[in-house]
């Protein structure tokens, strides 16, 4: 069974400054996807950003940015010029599918706070 | 497109006593998935459908029943209520490799 493992319970930066969340996870497959979610106070779950394990070239969406190490099975996301409105629980999770669906399978969450 | 809808938000329940927490989706997507979420903690699949008439286990189905009797509604069904149920419930819809989209959520205490 695939696990994903996020190290970093809570983090806390100043306002524009970058923050790296950390993420690795294990599975015996070569095919998968990885995402990151976010999840404000509000409770909603919100895309960030997706990497496709067959892909060398690491996945990006304006201010956030992923450092995705095959080999080490390592996913982190980096968040550039942070904002106050990036604070949230931010998830780490591996995908497989079966007969089509999406399996997602979740880190413990890293909640990160951005301070003015 | 109201997108995922999740009924009730809110919920308290007594130990033993059942209810259907209600799912749909109107973006006609063939995927359908339930998971529960604990305090402190990432989603855990409970139930995943791949369409009408086809449901199947995820990591965590013991306790649960979900039916899919329509492409837009996926409802979960908690039969004898226990404490380790309390949770946060989501419902999520998407269609071949789209994202999956989210509802807002179930919150459902036991007691």
């Amino acid at each position: 069974a695939q696990t994903v493992t996020q190290s970093q319970p809570e983090m806390s930066v100043q306002e524009a400054e970058t923050v790296t969340l950390s993420c690795t996870y294990d599975t015996s497959e070569s095919n998968y996807y990885l995402f990151w979610y976010k999840q404000p106070p509000s409770r909603q779950m919100i895309l960030v950003i997706r990497q496709e394990a067959y892909k060398q070239q690491n996945a990006t969406e304006n201010r956030f940015s992923v450092n995705f190490q095959k080999a080490a099975k390592s996913f982190s996301l980096k968040i550039s010029d942070s904002q106050l409105g990036d604070t949230a629980m931010y998830f780490c999770a591996f995908m497989n599918t079966v007969r089509g669906a999406q399996k997602l399978v979740f880190g413990q969450g890293t909640r990160l706070t951005i301070n003015p | 497109n109201a997108g995922v809808t999740q009924t009730p938000k809110f919920r308290i329940l007594k130990i033993g006593q059942s209810m259907t927490l209600q799912c749909t989706q109107d973006m006609n997507h063939n995927y359908m998935y339930w998971y529960r979420q604990d305090p402190g903690m990432g989603l855990k699949l409970i139930y995943y459908s791949v369409g009408a008439g086809i449901t199947d286990k995820g990591e965590v189905p013991n306790g649960y029943n979900v039916s899919r009797s329509t492409t837009e509604d996926f409802p979960l069904r908690l039969e004898l209520a226990a404490p380790s149920q309390t949770s946060v419930y989501f419902c999520a819809s998407n269609t071949g490799n789209g994202p999956q989209h989210f509802g807002d959520g179930t919150r459902l205490s036991i007691l």
